[in-house]
């Protein structure tokens, strides 16, 4: 069974540019999250997606940031404008339901460095 | 709100000594608790998890787990280290009450193996 897909793994922009970054999750996984992982810290919720609807996005700056997943499967988030203190790694996960007690499976991440 | 506490950012052991990685917990209603390690350049994978049952956890690679809710602690052990133990762990912890509430994680403890 394939992981959690994410990409790219790596981008290296310049700030004030926009950046997306792409997730699809484990197949039949109705759950799916972003997170943000600065250096030497846990990961961060960013925002839930329980199938296409955002049931958690109150940690999301809305100001520069947006995700979607509009049919439910893969999801994009974007950043516009990227600034430097943005440089950090975004990790996508995804879980069956949406229960607290469930494993949640995580993708790679995209490490991101704004200049 | 719960939050988990892990103690000592980076621990080191010899190869074949007992691993002890601390992790204490803050939550007012009863907690699920999570322990995930982290490669390097990967994702985060799940070691083991509470939800309820048995208080001592066993998870994958020989680790295991005790939950102590009168110490509200979930300590994480292996009884010999390996070299490929070594990594970065995290602790994490959601909550059953209102639903699905978003896991929290700890700011992560460094493992290091010495041959």
């Amino acid at each position: 069974e394939a992981g959690v897909v994410q990409s790219p793994r790596y981008k290296i922009i310049e700030k004030k540019q926009p950046v997306a970054f792409w997730c699809n999750p484990i197949s039949g996984h109705n759950t799916l999250y972003w997170y943000l992982q600065n250096l030497g810290q846990g990961p961060e919720l960013l925002i839930r997606y329980e199938n296409e609807e955002a049931v958690d996005d109150s940690q999301l700056p809305k100001d520069r940031f947006s995700a979607e997943r509009l049919k439910g499967v893969d999801s994009t988030l974007k950043i516009q404008p990227a600034e430097l203190g943005d440089s950090a790694v975004y990790l996508c996960a995804s879980s069956p339901g949406r229960s607290s007690a469930e494993t949640q499976y995580f993708g790679p991440g995209t490490r991101l460095l704004v200049l | 709100a719960q939050s988990v506490t892990q103690l000592g950012s980076h621990v080191s052991v010899s190869e074949g000594a007992l691993v002890l990685l601390r992790c204490n917990y803050s939550s007012s209603v009863p907690p699920y608790l999570f322990w995930y390690v982290q490669y390097p350049n990967q994702g985060l994978q799940l070691l083991l998890k509470y939800t309820s049952a048995a208080t001592l956890v066993k998870g994958i690679n020989g680790f295991e787990a005790e939950f102590k809710k009168s110490e509200t602690s979930f300590h994480l052990t292996k009884p010999s280290a390996h070299m490929s133990d070594a990594a970065e762990y995290f602790c994490a912890v959601s909550v059953a009450f209102l639903g699905n509430t978003p896991l929290v994680f700890g700011k992560g403890t460094r493992l290091s193996v010495i041959a």
